[in-house]
């Protein structure tokens, strides 16, 4: 079955350091991937829409990259805050069908 | 401003109970969806809806039922409400073919 996998459950880092999450997918090509934040106790709510097609997306300290090779998006934050603590949720989606959710990763950022 | 509501935060019901529990979106988006979330499951899709009137079957949609006679309500329902049903319900909704979805506060029921 189509999976997305983050790899880590948790995540801590430095206050000011960069941090890189991960996300896999296998049994399908999505045609893009998209991350969401989630705090704890609320929905999700959409950060970035990478496209196959696209190498990379930025948008202030976010940056995500689309890798079809290795089947894999990274998704990193540059100069991370405390404020940043959140659950990170990678999804691919092709087309109009529904978007297939990875489990999170959930960052603590350290000041 | 995208705006996603659920009808209640929290609900505590009984088992054997019917659950409503109502999902409006004011963008006019024509796709809505219903997922739950449970500490180490990750986000589970149990039913979509790309139109008015219809619905498509998620992953796990056994135990529930929905209904959008609207285009900006829909409403996830519990026939017989079950102890394995207490969970995180999010309600989420899209424009079509543009899936960045636009997610609700969420619903915790307990089943008791």
């Amino acid at each position: 079955s189509q999976k997305i996998e983050q790899n880590s459950e948790a995540l801590n880092i430095q206050e000011g350091k960069t941090a890189t999450l991960t996300c896999n997918y296998t049994n399908y090509s999505p045609a893009y991937l998209q991350w969401y934040r989630q705090d704890p106790g609320r929905g999700p709510v959409f950060l970035l829409l990478i496209r196959e097609n696209e190498k990379e997306k930025r948008k202030e300290r976010l940056k995500v990259t689309f890798d079809t090779t290795l089947k894999q998006s990274l998704f990193h934050i540059t100069a991370s805050q405390p404020a940043d603590s959140a659950t990170y949720l990678c999804a691919g989606g092709e087309g109009n069908t529904p978007l297939v959710f990875g489990k999170g990763t959930r960052l603590s950022v350290i000041a | 401003d995208v705006k996603v509501t659920q009808s209640s935060r929290y609900l505590v019901k009984r088992t054997g109970e019917k659950v409503f529990l109502e999902c409006v979106q004011d963008m006019d988006h024509e796709n809505m969806f219903w997922y739950r979330q449970d500490p180490g499951l990750g986000l589970r899709l149990i039913y979509f809806s790309y139109d008015v009137k219809m619905k498509e079957k998620g992953d796990i949609p056994e135990g529930y039922s929905v209904s959008r006679e609207k285009k900006e309500r829909f409403s996830l329902i519990l026939e017989s409400a079950s102890t394995n049903q207490t969970s995180m319900y999010l309600c989420a909704s899209s424009f079509l073919g543009r899936n960045e979805q636009y997610f609700g506060p969420g619903t915790r029921l307990t089943v008791t």
